[in-house]
């Protein structure tokens, strides 16, 4: 099994600035890498797979890096609707399976 | 637009059953694998089932294997979750979500639900 390992565990940030969130995997897991942002009370919302792809609807002030077994998420210039909890999770693995990693709270400085 | 819908949730006593379905629409149904993850209070996401589009294949995580069935009846599009011997360590909010890939479970999971909540407890 995969495991995920997040840093930080949480993040304070004023709003404006930008974060760089952490995210790493106790193997390779190529380029197979998904970032989830989930807010109080509401599902989470694929934001980032491919490492780096942002899905529909998300805005260019989230981009993704990394391969292998390092990734980051970075939110550029934040909002106040994106201070939220984000998983990082690994997808396309044999056995077939999903593991997410423990979460970053980013919340407000 | 793609909807997800959960149900079933409720408090339910140590060893107990319960049935979660989730009706879906706006997509073709049957084309795509489905998984379950759920969140107890308070905690982080935990995956704990998926299934293919046709229904053929079923996984589980560790911690439900033997207990949790996953199944699907794409003439109705809805995906379901039979649980067993429920435990105080079930209590969660569940969620089904909708895998990105067609056919096989990838585990990309694109479109959530809003979650049924399961309550273990005597």
């Amino acid at each position: 099994e995969i495991v995920m390992t997040q840093s930080p565990a949480t993040l304070s940030v004023s709003p404006g600035e930008s974060a760089t969130l952490s995210c790493r995997a106790s193997q390779s897991v190529s380029s197979s890498l998904a970032w989830y942002q989930q807010k109080p009370g509401q599902a989470p919302r694929l934001l980032i797979y491919g490492a780096s792809t942002r899905a529909t609807g998300i805005p260019a002030r989230f981009s993704g890096s990394g391969s292998g077994t390092e990734f980051t998420l970075t939110i550029s210039s934040l909002h106040s609707e994106d201070f939220a909890v984000y998983y990082c999770q690994p997808y396309n693995n044999w056995p077939p399976g999903v593991t997410f990693g423990q979460g970053t709270k980013v919340q407000i400085k | 637009e793609v909807q997800l819908l959960e149900s079933g949730g409720d408090l339910v006593q140590p060893g107990g059953s319960l049935r979660l379905s989730c009706a879906v629409s706006g997509l073709t149904f049957s084309s795509h694998a489905m998984a379950w993850v759920r969140q107890a209070p308070g905690k982080g996401l935990e995956w704990v089932s998926a299934i293919t589009g046709s229904g053929g294949s079923t996984y589980y995580a560790d911690s439900v294997k033997g207990r949790f069935t996953i199944s699907r009846d794409n003439s109705k599009n809805t995906l379901y979750l039979q649980m067993n011997g429920l435990r105080v360590e079930d209590t969660a909010l569940y969620y089904c979500a909708k895998d990105e890939r067609l056919n096989a479970f990838y585990g990309l999971l694109d479109y959530w639900g809003q979650g049924t909540l399961v309550t273990v407890s005597s």
